[in-house]
């Protein structure tokens, strides 16, 4: 398995303002994404997270609200900005590793907007 | 457009016994991977097992085994001698050879009843 950890683990936030959740992986992993869960809700793929350039992001997703930088091969940020109620959610941070190119998550970052 | 469905929503079993959660899914790509994860109400997510499309056997990891049956386009979920513990949402994902990301089903919540 792939050590990935992810903060924070949780915060509250107020409408308006933009939350950074990093990411750091360990160097067995070699492709990175971003999900979200919404309460009650299956997981949602928002972007690949690509090494030195833009990520790649899935419809109903845009840069301007997540932008995601990934900087190196270990190390990934997601920022949700001017955040909303709308936005809370876990937002899960995840590596795939190996032939199969299975995915192992971080903690999850849980985020409630008031 | 790849789809995963996971028809359901809650199941029950008693301790000890078996249960099967079912998983059926829709791609146009000949190379495939099947997966099944598990969340604990902590909100980790956990790997659980693998299933390649080409691979002839069944895939199993100690109590939890695949059952492939890739002309019904099927792989459940069977776990074996289920413990408290096991409670937990289950979720079926899928990843394509030609699609780096992996998309998951709508979950399935598992109750072990003592």
């Amino acid at each position: 398995s792939a050590v990935i950890s992810q903060k924070p683990s949780r915060d509250i936030c107020q409408r308006g303002t933009s939350l950074t959740i990093q990411c750091q992986v360990d160097s067995q992993v070699t492709m990175m994404f971003w999900y979200r869960q919404q309460p009650g809700q299956s997981l949602t793929l928002i972007a690949t997270a690509n090494q030195g350039s833009e990520a790649t992001y899935e419809s109903g997703f845009v840069i301007d609200k997540f932008p995601i930088s990934r900087p190196n091969l270990t190390f990934s940020t997601l920022t949700v900005s001017n955040m909303s109620p709308e936005d809370s959610s876990i937002y899960l941070c995840s590596g795939a590793v190996g032939v199969a190119g299975e995915l192992f998550f971080g903690e999850g970052s849980r985020l409630t907007v008031l | 457009a790849q789809k995963i469905t996971q028809t359901q929503p809650g199941m029950f079993v008693q301790e000890k016994e078996a249960v099967t959660l079912d998983c059926t899914y829709d791609t146009s790509d000949p190379s495939y991977g099947l997966f099944w994860y598990k969340q604990p109400s902590s909100g980790e997510m956990i790997f659980l097992i693998y299933q390649g499309s080409y691979d002839q056997q069944n895939a199993t990891e100690g109590r939890y085994s695949l059952n492939f049956q890739k002309a019904r386009k099927s792989a459940n979920l069977v776990i074996s001698a289920s413990q408290l513990g096991d409670s937990a949402m289950y979720f079926c994902a899928m990843r394509e050879r030609n699609n780096n990301d992996m998309r998951f089903g709508a979950g399935t919540r598992l109750t072990v009843k003592p």
